[in-house]
């Protein structure tokens, strides 16, 4: 049971580049949830999704786009990197309980992004 | 203003003190209140979780929530070298989901053997 699982580790890209992440979840969750940590600003919601086949936007959701074709997947892609998208990105996914003590996030380990 | 604030630290502190990590809050609304923990180059964990107001201990953990001064804290007593990890608080309104999570900066916490 690997929980969530996010490709690649690293990454470095060269303004203007597109990349896409990927996150994979084996816990059947419903709800999953792309967040980037930058240093001294806590964890900023880019997009998350309720289902498949359905996205939406947090708080931080402008540079980025999101799919959700296949319950377990949820895709993060930078079309045009910017330096300013230098971050560290988690994936979580949670079951689809009702309030958040009942549904804890379960984050993977993390993208190290760089754009030079 | 961040609706959020949690001192970045590092707080460095011998194995075995306790450990006294806060946040600080300015949304009257809200009343539940998580604290994830983060080991370096992992990703956040739920450690702990409390509703409204009063104290919830778990083993060597207590958090507790002072909702008229709006702050939390989270206490660790006989820390541990496998303490050492950055501390999350995260909170949000009742009938709130995890999408409406608000989350403090982290607290960087170093135990020293």
């Amino acid at each position: 049971n690997a929980g969530v699982t996010q490709t690649p580790k690293f990454r470095v890209l060269k303004t203007g580049q597109s990349m896409t992440l990927l996150c994979a979840q084996d816990m059947n969750h419903e709800y999953m949830y792309w967040y980037r940590q930058d240093p001294g600003m806590g964890l900023r919601l880019i997009h998350y999704s309720v289902g498949e086949g359905t996205t939406a936007k947090g708080e931080v959701p402008d540079g980025y786009n999101v799919s959700r074709l296949k319950k377990q997947n949820f895709l993060l892609g930078l079309e045009s990197a910017a330096p300013s998208q230098t971050s560290v990105y988690f994936c979580a996914s949670t079951e689809p309980k009702t309030g958040v003590l009942n549904s804890p996030l379960h984050f993977g380990n993390g993208t190290r992004l760089t754009v030079t | 203003q961040k609706e959020v604030e949690q001192d970045p630290g590092p707080l460095s502190v011998p194995e075995g003190a306790i450990v006294s990590l806060n946040c600080t809050y300015s949304n009257s609304a809200f009343q539940y209140f998580m604290w994830y923990r983060q080991y370096s180059r992992k990703g956040p964990e739920l450690l702990m979780y409390t509703y409204s107001s009063g104290n919830k201990e778990d083993g060597r953990f207590t958090a507790q929530v002072d909702k008229s001064s709006k702050y939390i804290s989270l206490f660790i007593r006989d820390s541990q070298p496998s303490d050492s990890a950055t501390y999350l608080c995260a909170m949000s309104a009742p009938g709130g989901s995890n999408y409406q999570l608000i989350w403090g900066a982290g607290t960087k916490l170093i135990i020293k053997p």
